[in-house]
């Protein structure tokens, strides 16, 4: 089945613990994107990739890494996470570059991030 | 800069027919869609309106583009519970590279 799974489904961390959420897609997809939902302020990118070893900034990339080694793996880091992140967090992927055009983005299924 | 708005709640009736309303901001987009979050699930795609198209219908969706007043709705005929969930528009921006989406516009479909 074509997906996006992403680690951990649900997670709750102290301040300054550094963390990893993982995300993996089976489409061969080049682009790559990680999204935080907010009430009130939908969606915002924190980190895009275009292709292996290429990455760029979204609109809200403090306190955030991303690597992109493998096509199928874009893992979103937080050395350092503070409450301001806690957020529910998508990654999405798409064929091609960009949105995908017709076929748009395919999302994984969200990893609520509680920071205490 | 980028903004896309949607009103926040929209409530009908089973059978009603629902229009959640979204204003963008970037003229050169080239595709707009329309997403849909169902409880504790990702976001999955509805439906697309390429920037060319005045309108597309897809069985019980209508999708109408003004692209002079820079608005986009969705228009849901004969809703069903199951349609209940948050809709969010979204639009492309320079040129395929970024999504902006709107805050959501959470449908709350009563029997």
């Amino acid at each position: 089945e074509a997906q996006v799974t992403q680690n951990p489904r649900y997670l709750i961390t102290v301040t300054g613990k550094k963390l990893t959420v993982t995300c993996s897609q089976n489409m061969n997809h080049e682009y790559m994107s990680w999204y935080r939902q907010d009430p009130g302020l939908g969606l915002r990118q924190i980190y895009y990739s275009m292709n292996v070893e290429v990455t760029d900034k979204g609109d809200v990339p403090e306190g955030y890494k991303v690597s992109r080694k493998e096509k199928r793996n874009f893992p979103l880091i937080l050395e350092s996470p503070s409450p301001n992140q806690t957020s529910l967090y998508f990654c999405a992927s798409s064929r091609g570059q960009g949105t995908g055009g017709v076929y748009g983005y395919t999302f994984g299924s969200g990893t609520r991030l509680t920071v205490v | 800069g980028e903004d896309v708005e949607q009103s926040l709640f929209l409530s009908v009736r089973e059978g009603d027919s629902s229009v959640i309303n979204c204003t963008y901001t970037d003229s050169s987009s080239t595709y707009l869609y329309w997403y849909k979050q169902e409880p504790g699930a990702g976001l999955q795609l509805l439906t697309y309106i390429f920037s060319n198209m005045d309108m597309k219908q897809d069985q019980r969706l209508t999708v109408l583009l003004n692209k002079k007043d820079k608005h986009l709705s969705l228009r849901i005929a004969d809703t069903q519970t199951g349609d209940s969930a948050i809709y969010f528009c979204a639009e492309s921006i320079m040129g395929f590279q970024k999504l902006v989406f709107g805050t959501g516009t959470r449908l709350l479909v009563s029997p």
